[in-house]
């Protein structure tokens, strides 16, 4: 099993819809969670991060976290084509030591 | 703004040759990565180093070494390239543990 699992895609939503990404990881000592969106041909960049059970909101971005389920994920409302990117989960143990999922690579239709 | 910057944005190397790839930052992070990253394997940490002159191993650590002489910069080194090293690799720093990584603009590394 990997450290850090992802939902493969690749996830296609119409434009103004939801998107939903999701991420499970193994490891129950996990301190601090990230989502990354990469462009192609692009570096990864951070679009949220949450380290306590719960939602945390900004903007048009969600993101949730479950320690109990060991499960964390991404919903981006009113989908954009411009959110059209892949998305990196990266879970960060206790030691500091970041372990990305392959990532989702979404398109957003317009 | 936080600025990470790898020395070279393509490289085409030899098979034997030894490589290095240079890194630097200009935020006083205390952390910093070495990733490649793989079409359909992800991200995969190489090593990292919390301090100058401390390094980490991370999951795949055979074939490379790495060097942080100085607290802004992080060196990774190919003892010996060989074509399964061929790949985009990317640099990280981050202020502290368990928070955001900043990422560099990445080396596409071919090995021939």
């Amino acid at each position: 099993q990997k450290e850090v699992e992802q939902n493969s895609g690749p996830l296609s939503v119409p434009e103004g819809a939801i998107a939903s990404l999701n991420c499970t990881y193994s490891d129950r000592g996990s301190q601090s969670f990230f989502w990354y969106r990469q462009y192609s041909g692009k570096s990864p960049e951070l679009i949220m991060f949450i380290y306590s059970n719960g939602d945390k909101e900004d903007g048009r971005f969600t993101a949730q976290l479950n320690k109990a389920s060991q499960y964390v994920s991404l919903l981006i409302r009113d989908s954009q084509p411009s959110d059209s990117a892949t998305y990196l989960c990266a879970v960060n143990t206790n030691a500091g030591k970041s372990t990305f999922g392959d990532g989702t690579t979404l398109t957003v239709k317009p | 703004d936080v600025k990470v910057t790898q020395s070279s944005r393509y490289l085409v190397k030899r098979t034997g040759e030894k490589v290095f790839l240079e890194c630097v930052q200009d935020m006083d992070h205390e952390n910093m990565f070495w990733y490649r990253q793989d079409p359909g394997l992800g991200l995969r940490l190489i090593y990292f180093s919390y301090d100058v002159k401390m390094k980490e191993k991370g999951d795949i650590p055979e074939g490379y070494s790495v060097s942080r002489e100085k607290k802004e910069r992080f060196s990774l080194i190919l003892e010996s390239a060989s074509t399964n090293q061929t790949s985009m690799y990317l640099c990280a720093s981050s202020r502290i543990m368990n928070t955001e990584a900043f990422f560099g603009q990445g080396t596409r590394l071919t090995v021939v």
